[in-house]
């Protein structure tokens, strides 16, 4: 089963709003990271984030991850309609070597 | 440089049949994962290798799944007997380190779409 829950499923929003997206998880992680796809690029990695980070930012995306809620959100701001996908989460656990990835929020910016 | 490229892009196969798909990971990325995707749904873990070793198979659904990295570059995820319900996108990934390094970016190909009739 998998072990990152993002919320909400789906996310509609105009240009130019921001967008947050939350991830849960089960287990104690190494890390967490996040992934973009869309039709034209596949899988993208985004943002890693440690699990001794609070909080990590790169450009317009802002991730913060609380390990004692074993939670994680990811938060676009300024949005575009490029930024029209599906974002994963996906946590590397301590106990193993397995990837787990959640069933993604998908996210459309209406231009 | 080269990202992973998967072949082939697209596999058609017909119950029962053998099937193998290619991964050619980035050069020098010493992890390698496959995962598979069902339509709306996240990347299903499969496997994961650190070199040539199978470091994590866990995710295999049943023994008619193998994969292989014979040399620590490419790798063949191998389905014999298929079935219908195996029907997805098979995702290959590869990272310069993987568990060496705690965990690192993991670059996707973009996928060998499998149906099964």
């Amino acid at each position: 089963s998998q072990q990152g829950e993002e919320d909400p499923q789906a996310l509609s929003i105009q240009e130019g709003e921001n967008a947050t997206m939350n991830c849960s998880y089960k287990t104690s992680i190494n890390n967490l990271q996040w992934y973009r796809q869309n039709s034209g690029r596949g899988l993208v990695h985004l943002i890693l984030i440690r699990s001794n980070e609070r909080e990590k930012h790169s450009g317009r995306l802002r991730v913060t991850l609380d390990t004692s809620k074993k939670s994680s959100s990811l938060l676009i701001t300024a949005s575009r309609a490029a930024d029209t996908a599906s974002y994963f989460c996906a946590t590397a656990g301590t106990g193993g070597f397995k990837t787990i990835f959640g069933a993604g929020t998908r996210l459309f910016v209406k231009a | 440089g080269a990202g992973v490229s998967q072949t082939p892009s697209n596999k058609v196969t017909e119950k029962g049949k053998y099937v193998e798909l290619r991964c050619d990971p980035i050069s020098g990325h010493t992890a390698l994962y496959w995962y598979r995707q069902s339509l709306g749904q996240g990347p299903e873990f499969l496997i994961y290798f650190q070199g040539t070793g199978a470091a994590d198979d866990s995710g295999l659904p049943n023994d008619r799944f193998f994969a292989v990295r014979p040399e620590g570059s490419v790798s063949t995820l191998k389905i014999q007997r298929t079935e219908r319900g195996d029907s997805a996108v098979y995702l290959c990934a590869s990272s310069l380190r993987g568990g060496l390094a705690g965990w690192d970016e993991q670059f996707f190909g973009p996928g060998t779409r499998l149906t099964v009739l």
